[in-house]
């Protein structure tokens, strides 16, 4: 059964900092692996997609990586800003079961000024 | 165009109730798929649909059903709520033609309380 860690589970940084979040999963088999952001009450916002036989992904700020022999990917945020506080989700969408994303329990981040 | 939408944003019901969530997807997204995400944790998958048909489900009871229309919007329905139903309830559509490249956009939720 695959199982999606994340660490850690909660964060504290002021402005400006670079951060790396970390995630790990136990089933190398996947598609393809995700980054969310969600807001507190709110849906999720997908960040960044790394497929299977990728190493990583950027966008802006965000710099993505994948070592699927390893089960770990890291997210890269780059000068943080009080705007990027959010709890941060990665999930996983295994081979076996493609219907279904397997996500962590999440990093929550806090930027303060 | 328009995201996903979710309604109800909230919803109170008590023990044994039945609720009926529904969702619309992004247009032209054949794909629906619903999670069930308690406070702390990630979201659970529960179904997807695909053209109308069930692709998968998540290890849940049978007390959670859903059904797709033929525009692809869908129902989850719960029967015989339990106080542990109380979460968020995302709905996800995609477009279901590349899986190794298949993006997920969620809807804002709707937030269940049992009471």
């Amino acid at each position: 059964k695959q199982e999606v860690t994340q660490i850690p589970a909660a964060l504290s940084v002021p402005e400006g900092e670079n951060l790396v979040l970390n995630c790990s999963f136990t089933d190398s088999a996947i598609y393809n692996l995700q980054w969310f952001r969600q807001d507190p009450g709110k849906g999720l916002t997908s960040l960044l997609l790394i497929q299977s036989s990728q190493r990583e992904q950027t966008s802006g700020r965000l710099n993505a990586s994948l070592d699927k022999s390893s089960g770990r990917s890291t997210l890269y945020i780059a000068a943080s800003q009080p705007g990027d506080s959010a709890t941060y989700l990665c999930a996983v969408r295994e081979t076996g079961t493609a219907s279904k994303l397997t996500f962590g329990t999440g990093t929550r981040l806090q930027v303060t000024l | 165009d328009a995201g996903v939408t979710q309604s109800p944003t909230h919803l109170i019901k008590t023990r044994g109730q039945q609720v009926t969530l529904r969702c619309s997807p992004i247009s032209g997204h054949k794909s629906v798929s619903w999670y069930q995400q308690v406070l702390g944790q990630g979201p659970q998958f529960i179904f997807q649909y695909y053209e109308k048909e069930e692709r998968g489900r998540g290890n849940f009871p049978d007390r959670f059903s859903a059904r797709q229309f033929p525009n692809y919007s869908s129902e989850l329905n719960v029967n015989a709520l339990l106080l542990g139903d109380s979460a968020l309830y995302l709905c996800a559509s995609s477009l279901w033609q590349d899986k190794s490249n298949e993006k997920l956009f969620f809807g804002s939720g709707t937030q269940l309380s049992v009471l």
